[in-house]
């Protein structure tokens, strides 16, 4: 099984700030990951697939880098509705695998 | 506008079985492979299950192998979950999601999901 390592797993920022969340693959995975967002009580929402592609509609302050056993989420200048869990999967192999999550709050 | 709905959920005794259904509104269902991913309280995200668009092909968590199966209606565009020799380790938000897997892979679109609690 493919494990994803996300770090940090928990992150304390400012508005304005420049935050970036990592997700290490035990194994090489080409591009074949995503990254989601979630709010409490709420369905998680997808930001970035293939590794660096914006979902529509979501801001520009979102980006994604990487391939193959490391990549990262980048949000450029944190803005209030941003405080929230991230997580990222691998869709390489099944099972398909989610990392642990990285809780993102208000400093 | 892509849909999905949840239903099913409730309260079950360990040992017990439960079915959850997602009903899906606004694409072509038969076109998309669809998922299962779980929640326990205060945990993070879980793949459960994958159904493929034909409903033929399948795949399964360890952790519920053998004990879940995943299947779809598209004539009535509704994916189920059935839940069987549940434990407490099952307690979870469940939600469903369909599955982009053309070129790029991800889950585009998710339900609200419904909560399965398993307890004596």
């Amino acid at each position: 099984d493919i494990q994803l390592t996300q770090s940090p797993s928990f992150l304390s920022a400012s508005v304005g700030d420049r935050v970036t969340i990592t997700c290490r693959a035990s194994q090489g995975i080409s591009s074949h990951l995503a990254w989601y967002q979630q709010k409490p009580g709420k369905a998680p929402k997808v930001l970035i697939y293939s590794a660096s592609t914006l979902q529509s509609g979501v801001p520009s302050r979102f980006s994604g880098s990487g391939s193959g056993t490391e990549f990262t989420l980048t949000i450029s200048c944190l803005q209030p509705e941003d405080f929230a869990t991230y997580y990222c999967e691998q869709l390489k192999s099944y099972p398909l695998t989610f990392g642990g999550g990285t809780k993102v709050e208000i400093k | 506008e892509v849909q999905l709905m949840e239903s099913g959920g409730g309260s079950v005794q360990p040992g017990g079985s439960l079915r959850l259904s997602c009903a899906a509104s606004g694409f072509t269902f038969s076109n998309y492979a669809m998922v299962w991913v779980r929640q326990a309280p205060g945990k993070g995200l879980e793949w459960v299950s994958t159904v493929l668009g034909n409903g033929d092909t399948t795949y399964y968590a360890d952790s519920v192998q053998g004990r879940f199966t995943i299947s779809r209606d598209n004539s009535k565009n509704t994916l189920f979950l059935h839940m069987t020799s549940l434990t407490a380790e099952d307690t979870a938000l469940y939600f469903c999601a369909r599955y982009t897997r053309t070129n790029v892979y991800y889950f585009d679109s998710w339900g609200q999901g419904a909560l399965v609690t398993v307890s004596s």
